[in-house]
């Protein structure tokens, strides 16, 4: 089974910019986390979602920030406008409830806001 | 946001040593995982603990439940090049259920 999909792995954009990554999770799982890491503040959770719906939002940074997960098989996680401190690794990870919620992380996009 | 606390912040070693890194945390917890996140990679899951004082072996990793339920360990025995990298504990607290937070991480350099 593929684990979880992120795309795209790399994006540079300039300052102002709308960023959209998006998010495939492994299929079946019910949990699905958005995570921003950055030297300074390590691993940060911003969003999870619970079947499609968003449970805790209270890690996303600032209202420029949004996300949605519109069904079961995709997610995604919007800056706009994008400023340079957004410039961040970010991963998206999803779980199932019936394995006791370990979360399975894809391989991150790395943005770069000039 | 919750935030936990991981110490040593960062080693050097020599291979062939063993490991010991720590995590606490000022709010109990009643699952502890143990990640590794290779270079440009996500993290992936090396251990999982579910009850407090249990002591879980992966090859050469071990890990332990604190019984306070407020910390977790890790070891690694018998080091080689490939454990480098960075370690994170994670887990929820009590009654978030699958809200998971990190640890700060602690990033492992073996010298050959």
């Amino acid at each position: 089974d593929a684990g979880v999909i992120q795309s795209p792995r790399h994006e540079v954009t300039e300052m102002g910019q709308e960023v959209t990554l998006r998010c495939k999770p492994i299929s079946g799982h019910d949990y699905l986390f958005w995570y921003r890491q950055t030297m300074m503040r390590g691993l940060e959770l911003l969003i999870y979602f619970n079947n499609n719906v968003p449970i805790d939002d209270s890690g996303m940074p600032e209202d420029r920030f949004s996300a949605k997960m519109p069904n079961a098989s995709f997610s995604t996680l919007k800056i706009q406008p994008s400023e340079p401190r957004d410039s961040a690794v970010y991963f998206c990870a999803s779980s199932s409830s019936g394995t006791s919620g370990r979360p399975f992380f894809g391989p991150g996009t790395r943005l770069t806001v000039l | 946001g919750q935030q936990l606390n991981q110490s040593p912040q960062s080693m050097f070693i020599q291979e062939g040593e063993d490991v010991s890194m720590n995590c606490t945390s000022s709010s109990i917890f009643n699952t502890w995982l143990w990640y590794k996140q290779d270079p440009g990679e996500g993290p992936v899951l090396l251990i999982a603990l579910y009850k407090a004082g249990e002591l879980t072996s992966n090859g050469r990793l071990t890990a332990q439940f604190g019984i306070t339920r407020k910390d977790s360990f890790l070891n690694i025995s018998a080091s080689i090049p490939s454990d480098v990298g960075i370690y994170f504990c994670a887990g929820p607290t009590l009654g978030t259920g699958n809200q998971f937070y990190f640890g700060t991480g602690t990033s492992l350099t073996v010298i050959p």
